[in-house]
Order: C-alpha cells, then structure tokens, then sequence
C-alpha cells in the first residue's frame, strides 16, 4: 500500500471550514483514499473513502485531485467536538495501516 | 446492531506474564485486525484475521499472538510481558468479502504492564 503523508498539527477556528491535506504520491490506480478519526482514547471512526471522485457524505468531503497523488478532506462547518487526529489512509485489498496522522484542534 | 466489543476494558498485569484480550466482531463480519497504540502515538497494525485465517501480521515479536473462532471473535495473546506493551489495543472487524469496505472500532483494551 501506497504511503501518505500529512502535517502533525492544524488549528482552525469554531464555524469554519476545516481542510486536512494529505499527500500520496506513489498511489497505485487500485488503491482507495480513507480517512479516519480519532478522538482522545476512543477507536478510530470512519469518515469517508473515494477512489478518483470526489466525495460527499453528512460528516466531510473528499477531494481528490486529478492525478490522484494528493486528497483534502473537508470539514465544511467545523464544530469544538471535531478535535481529534485525523488519519489518510491508502490502500487496495490488504491491511489497513495508520500513520501518525493530524492533530486538528478546534478553537472558540 | 451492536458494535465491536473488547474485554476488559482495563488489564494489569506485571512483567514476564501473559496477557489474553478479547474482541466480537459485528454480527456478519468475518474480518478482524488488531492494533496497538502506545500513549501519544499513531496505531501499530498488529494482526489481520479473516475467516479465521491469519492474513498478515505487522512488525511484531513472536510473542504477540493471537486467533479467531469459528464464531469469528478473537483473541490477541501477549507472552512474557514488557513495560513497552504497555498500551490500548484495539480491534476492529470489516464486513465479509468487502475488501473496501470501512472498518468499525472497538473503544479497546488499556493494558497496564508494571
């Protein structure tokens, strides 16, 4: 599975949008983009997958650009309960392996 | 529906003994992985079980090891305990066959190794 790299940490403030780039530039044409949540302690919960499209669902939405080697999830209305580290996650038919994510605070 | 679910929540154990953890699946998965997630860090794949086959491993001594039933629950075995296995583990199960399909979390096992 292709590896991603994200930034440590983003702030953003209450009511914005909240935008967690991801890089994956060795992407195969077979792998699907993940991206997962964790907040403090609890298991990771899912957010939304896209394979070349852009995605929407009641949580986020997922861009992807053409050449597929980089996504942005997007947190359109981002809330206080939002904080957590958010995971990018490439991969095809195997395993699913996190990396060390983003750390997304949302601030008042 | 009920959700994936790990016993216990909380294991104290000290050095040199062994560990059992325990996870059900949702109801109609056949597919279990486990992690580890030392305090501060990122989650560490440790095992990937489907239809109660081991399919992959991550980078881990031969004392973590571990099983699914026929029923498809599992358990993960910790042998001869260090202060470094120390950690939440994890499990999460994934719907028969579907590959691409997301993955659903335990809230996990905190294990205390003193």
């Amino acid at each position: 599975d292709a590896k991603t790299t994200q930034p440590p940490s983003m702030d953003c403030a209450e009511g914005r949008a909240a935008n967690l780039p991801c890089n994956h530039s060795t992407i195969s044409g077979n792998e699907y983009v993940y991206w997962y949540r964790q907040i403090h302690s609890q298991g990771p919960q899912y957010i939304i997958h896209g394979l070349k499209n852009n995605e929407t669902n009641e949580m986020a939405s997922l861009i992807i650009t053409e050449d597929r080697k980089s996504s942005t999830l997007i947190l359109p209305h981002a809330t206080l309960r939002d904080t957590a580290v958010y995971y990018c996650i490439v991969r095809a038919h195997n395993d699913m392996r996190f990396g060390a994510g983003t750390r997304l605070t949302v601030k008042p | 529906e009920a959700g994936v679910t790990q016993s216990p929540t909380h294991l104290i154990k000290t050095r040199g003994q062994q560990a059992t953890l325990r996870c059900s699946p949702i109801s109609g998965h056949t597919s279990v992985y486990w992690y580890q997630q030392a305090l501060g860090l990122g989650l560490q794949f440790l095992l990937w079980y489907d239809e109660g086959e081991e399919r992959n491993r991550g980078n881990f001594p031969p004392r973590f090891s571990g099983r699914q039933f026929p029923n498809y629950s599992s358990e993960l075995n910790v042998n001869a305990l260090e202060l470094e296995d120390s950690a939440l583990y994890l499990c999460a199960s994934r719907a028969t066959g579907a590959l691409r399909e997301k993955l659903f979390f335990g809230s996990g096992t905190q294990l205390s190794v003193l």
